[in-house]
């Protein structure tokens, strides 16, 4: 079984650009969530999608938006990048909506903002 | 808001030794509580988790009891063994969706 796939693995923007980040979920997962993880503020929520609809929010700016589409895959974008805005950002699936702790992470899009 | 303390940032055991790496919680709810562990240029994979007070999550030697007089959910192994070297995160859930709170993580480096 396919794991969770993210792309692209690695980018480099520059400060005012937008980016954009796709998540493929493991096959059947319904759920799809996204993480920041920096040195200074760890692991943090961004958002978590199921069946196309945003059922939680985390605490970041606007600027950090996210879809997901009929077939469970997912993309995050960041508009008007800054410099702080440099970070893996890791994306997870889960097959439902329970809290199971049954998240399943890629191996994470790693952002540097020059 | 909800939040998740460890207190140490780096463990430096030796081969054989007793582990117990610390993990605080508070929640106005009644979460269920997870230690995930991370390897380099992977994503953090779960470890063990404790659904409800008084559960004991168990993993490969590892357990964490899940206490809610103290909220705590301290992970503990008797004898760690070198290819336990990673980072281990403490987080909770609420019981509203996937949304965690992570610790700020607890390198373990076990010396040979």
């Amino acid at each position: 079984k396919a794991g969770v796939t993210q792309t692209p693995r690695y980018l480099i923007k520059t400060r005012g650009q937008q980016v954009t980040l796709s998540c493929s979920p493991i096959s059947g997962h319904r759920s799809v969530s996204w993480y920041q993880q920096t040195p200074g503020q760890g692991l943090q929520f961004l958002f978590e999608y199921f069946s196309e609809t945003q059922r939680n929010k985390g605490n970041f700016p606007g600027r950090f938006s996210g879809r997901q589409f009929s077939n469970s895959r997912s993309e995050m974008n960041v508009s008007t990048l800054e410099l702080g805005d440099s970070a893996l950002y890791l994306c997870a699936s889960s097959p439902g909506r329970d809290p199971t702790g049954e998240l399943f992470f890629g191996e994470g899009s790693r952002l540097t903002v020059l | 808001g909800d939040s998740v303390v460890q207190t140490e940032g780096q463990v430096l055991p030796s081969e054989g030794d007793s582990l117990i790496v610390n993990c605080s919680y508070e929640t106005t709810q009644y979460p269920s509580l997870f230690w995930f562990v991370q390897y380099p240029g992977e994503g953090p994979q779960l470890h063990l988790k404790a659904m409800k007070a008084n559960d004991k999550g168990r993993n490969k030697g590892f357990e964490a009891m899940y206490r809610k007089e103290t909220t705590s959910f301290h992970l503990e192994k008797d004898s760690v063994q070198e290819s336990d070297s990673a980072v281990y995160f403490c987080a909770l859930s609420e019981l509203n969706g996937n949304k965690l709170v992570f610790g700020a993580g607890t390198i373990l480096r076990v010396k040979s």
